[in-house]
């Protein structure tokens, strides 16, 4: 099965610019989709389709994805951004909806 | 607006059953999948299957085949997730999630709040 594979942990200042990695077997073929996630809360759906963002995620959020990674960039970091987030893709294997690990983003 | 409401909290004895319901509103329920994601304390999100609304088709989870089952009551637009033979290691939260895509791909754009299913003797 596909294997998504993202750093356990990321941290960065306020203001700054975090980047969360998601490697994958030649992820930039397919759409990646990425999810914030609170503690006690639900996933919410910050980027689909590698770059398009749904209507009240800030435009600070963005995507791309090429080669074998594809990456989140959160621009001019807010400590409200501090969270876990998760990739994820939809794979042709048997097990078709495949999420990373998750990253854990600390604002410092 | 899109809601997914949940049932609430549960508490099992290894080897019972356990049936989370997945209320929809706020769109027509047979148009769009359900997807059910689970995350154990501490840990990432892991997939088990989906079901469409309007067929009642299903897939599974490698994982899970033969342990859980997905069913829905359309006119109460409402999905339920049953999961037998529980284990101390089934001990999450349980999440249904609206999926959506433009061709094959699917993504989540809307989630329920979850339900904590806890496994003890």
């Amino acid at each position: 099965s596909y294997v998504l594979t993202q750093p356990p942990s990321v941290s960065v200042a306020p203001g700054k610019t975090a980047r969360i990695t998601c490697g994958g077997n030649n992820i930039g073929s397919k759409s990646v989709h990425w999810y914030q996630q609170k503690p006690g809360q639900a996933p919410v759906l910050v980027i689909y389709y590698d770059s398009d963002r749904p209507s009240g995620i800030p435009e600070r959020f963005s995507g791309s994805n090429s080669g074998n990674t594809a990456t989140l960039t959160i621009s001019r970091v807010e400590a409200g951004d501090e969270a876990d987030y998760y990739c994820q893709v939809w794979d042709s294997s048997s097990d078709p909806v495949v999420f990373g690990g998750g990253t854990k983003l600390t604002v410092l | 607006q899109v809601q997914l409401v949940q049932s609430g909290a549960e508490v099992k004895k290894p080897g019972a059953s356990v049936k989370v319901s997945c209320k929809a509103s706020g769109y027509t329920f047979t148009s769009y999948d359900i997807n059910w994601v689970r995350q154990a304390t501490g840990q990432g999100l892991e997939w088990m299957g989906w079901m469409n609304p309007n067929s009642g088709n299903t897939g599974y989870a490698q994982k899970f085949q033969g342990r859980v089952t997905m069913t829905r009551n359309t006119s109460i637009s409402t999905a339920y997730m049953e999961l037998s033979s529980l284990r101390s290691e089934d001990t999450a939260v349980y999440y249904c999630a609206r999926e959506e895509h433009r061709g094959v791909a699917a993504f989540f754009g809307d989630w329920g709040q979850g339900t904590l299913v806890t496994v003890s003797s």
